[in-house]
């Protein structure tokens, strides 16, 4: 069974700019949720979504958004990037939502806002 | 406010020798607490999810415990292995909301 698939893998922006990251979840499973992760911070929750509605959603200004495809696809995006948008951003998908199923993560997709 | 703590922030064991890490959390009410490894680049994996009635729960050479009541756990690695070098973060969930991570402990496994 193939993991959770996020694109790109690697991508360099400048400020100002907006970026799409995209999230493939394992077959079955309905729940895609994306974090944020830094040195500083840690790991650090964006939102979930669970058949294409928004679940959750973490303490991230308004130009962090997302959305879920009807087969389950997800995809964040990012407007008006600043320097502190720099990082990995890791979705996970689970067969329950977050609070109920186990996380698979995907490899993540390095963000580098010059 | 919900918050997660990790101890040692980074630790540095000899290969083959044991270390247990610990996390100290706030959060509630208590779901389950989870233990992630992640290697240098990876995303992290699962290594076990614990709930409240739980205090010890194994994987081959990683064991963690729970104890609800001083909302603390500890991952304890035994004989370690250079494969074991990663970040190993703890998480905490709370009822339905978003779950809360520690920001690890960084384990460096060395010959």
């Amino acid at each position: 069974k193939a993991g959770v698939t996020q694109t790109p893998r690697y991508l360099i922006k400048t400020r100002g700019q907006q970026v799409t990251l995209s999230c493939s979840p394992i077959s079955g499973h309905r729940s895609v949720s994306w974090y944020q992760q830094t040195p500083g911070q840690g790991l650090q929750f964006l939102f979930e979504y669970f058949s294409e509605t928004q679940r959750n959603k973490g303490n991230f200004p308004g130009r962090f958004s997302g959305r879920q495809f009807s087969n389950s696809r997800s995809e964040m995006n990012v407007s008006t990037l600043e320097l502190g948008d720099s990082a990995l951003y890791l979705c996970a998908s689970s067969p329950g939502t977050s609070s109920t199923g186990e996380l698979f993560f995907g490899e993540g997709s390095r963000l580098t806002v010059l | 406010k919900n918050q997660v703590e990790q101890s040692p922030q980074s630790l540095i064991i000899l290969e083959g020798k044991n270390c247990t890490l610990q996390c100290n959390y706030t959060v509630s009410p208590f779901s389950n607490l989870r233990w992630y490894k992640q290697d240098t680049g990876r995303g992290p994996v699962s290594l076990t999810i614990m709930t409240f009635s739980e205090n010890t729960k194994s994987n081959r050479r990683y064991t963690a415990t729970l104890d609800a009541d001083t909302k603390q756990s500890s991952l304890h690695i035994t004989a370690s292995q250079l494969s074991d070098s990663a970040s190993y973060i703890c998480v905490v969930l709370s009822g339905n909301t978003p779950l809360v991570f520690g920001k690890g402990t960084r384990l460096s496994v060395i010959a």
